[in-house]
């Protein structure tokens, strides 16, 4: 268990609808990361917030919105959702700066029929 | 751009054997980090090793050792005495250095099965 908590593991949705995913870091952690994994695009970096502000950018579509809270604790916002967007969509956590470790966690599955 | 590239899709080996999974990088940087993860059929990633570059040192894990090629830009992980329980894709990764985003650039895996 890497302490990086994903709600829900599972979302099945339908086109053109809205979802939110939620990740929690672990204790102490300062750092969010949100990758993508899927079939034809593997694992790729999205966005990345730091203590409440955003850091850096990715492949992230402009329908696709995050941000994180001040208990650190972060959202991912997927709008006009779109039957590429099924996914495993993994957050990840790490200390402080950039050189630190990202922990992943276990990730939520989307289904978008 | 940073890129990472793993040349084997799959691989096999027997239980209680010795395999190295390849992964060559492309970057310009001096100091990065390099990274294996393992996602076994539950999905979780989970970190197996770091590297800083810096290090001549390769590191270590307990039955996980990799070897470092910076030259050649060449980061192997070799998994000893294998376990059924290694049977997972495994993904290298590359982390631009301090002043950059940060993120982790991955490579498409190779996917190990550790027969019996």
């Amino acid at each position: 268990d890497s302490g990086v908590t994903q709600t829900p593991k599972h979302l099945i949705t339908a086109t053109g609808q809205r979802v939110t995913l939620r990740c929690s870091p672990r204790s102490g952690d300062l750092s969010v990361y949100w990758y993508q994994q899927s079939l034809d695009q593997g694992l790729q970096f999205l966005i990345q917030y730091y203590n409440g502000e955003e850091r850096a950018k990715g492949n992230i579509l402009e329908r696709f919105s995050a941000q994180q809270f001040p208990d650190l604790h972060s959202e991912l916002n997927l709008s006009s959702l779109e039957l590429g967007d099924s996914a495993l969509y993994f957050c990840a956590s790490s200390a402080r700066t950039e050189l630190e470790t990202q922990y992943f966690g276990p990730g939520t599955r989307l289904l978008v029929l | 751009a940073q890129t990472v590239t793993q040349s084997q899709p799959e691989m096999s080996v027997q239980e209680a054997e010795t395999v190295t999974l390849s992964c060559t990088y492309d970057t310009s940087e001096n100091n990065y980090y390099l990274f294996w993860y393992k996602q076994p059929p539950s999905r979780q990633m989970i970190l197996v090793i770091r590297q800083e570059a810096y290090k001549q040192q390769n590191a270590t894990e307990n039955r996980f050792s990799v070897n470092f090629q910076k030259a050649a830009k060449s980061f192997s992980l070799k998994i000893s005495d294998s376990q059924l329980g290694d049977t997972a894709m495994y993904f290298c990764a590359f982390m631009k250095p301090r002043g950059s985003q940060g993120n982790l650039i991955f490579g498409k895996g190779t996917k190990l099965s550790v027969k019996p």
